[in-house]
């Protein structure tokens, strides 16, 4: 089974300037999440999809991040315009949907540099 | 709501000694705890959870962790570290109350160092 697919793993970009990363989530998972890592710190959830609904977006920044998931299969994240903070791994994971505990796995991230 | 400390932002460690990981959560709802690990430039791997039932849970590469309810917190443990364990690991929870969500809510990290 394939896992997380994230592209691209490295972007280096300058302050003002858009970005948007790619997730292909693993066949089959219903749920998909955007987190955002800052160096020295844990993951912090930026956005849930469920199919191609938002369950929870409520640490989005959405004046300059936004996030799609069409057809509820893969989903792009975009910041713009970014910021020197913006500066982080940003990771995808999937997980099935239900009404128990599931497993989220986790793609290689996008390392984002903003100059 | 919830919160996870890590006690420690960096544990350094001899080959073949024992590790022990601190980690404190709190929650105003039952929870599920884990342990995941980074190597670098990596994703997430899970290393164990807990879920329910035993509170000594066993996890890949010879990590345990105890679930402590009544001082809300859920240590990682290995009896002898291989240079290949130097990685950071957090600790995560989620509101067990979540049917649809399993919202992950991660800890700072520990990142450890093996020493030969």
């Amino acid at each position: 089974e394939a896992g997380v697919a994230q592209s691209p793993r490295y972007k280096i970009i300058e302050k003002r300037q858009s970005v948007a990363f790619w997730c292909n989530p693993i066949s089959g998972h219903a749920t998909l999440y955007w987190y955002q890592q800052i160096l020295g710190q844990g993951p912090k959830l930026l956005i849930q999809f469920q199919n191609n609904g938002v369950v929870d977006d409520s640490q989005l920044p959405k004046d300059r991040f936004s996030a799609e998931r069409l057809k509820g299969v893969d989903s792009t994240l975009k910041i713009q315009p970014a910021k020197l903070e913006d500066s982080a791994v940003y990771l995808c994971a999937s997980s099935r949907l239900g009404n128990s505990y599931n497993e989220q796995f986790f793609g290689p991230g996008t390392r984002l540099t903003v100059l | 709501a919830q919160s996870v400390t890590q006690l420690d932002s960096q544990v350094p460690v001899f080959e073949e000694a024992p590790v022990e990981l601190r980690c404190n959560y709190s929650s105003s709802v039952s929870v599920y705890l884990f342990w995941y690990v980074q190597y670098p430039n990596q994703g997430l791997q899970l290393l164990l959870k807990y879920l329910s039932g035993s509170t000594l849970v066993k996890g890949i590469n010879g990590f345990e962790a105890e679930f402590n309810k009544s001082q809300t917190s859920f240590h990682l443990r290995k009896p002898s570290v291989h240079i290949s364990d130097t990685a950071e690991y957090f600790c995560a929870v989620s509101d067990r109350t979540e049917a649809a969500g399993n919202k992950l809510t991660f800890g700072g990290g520990t990142r450890v160092l093996v020493k030969p």
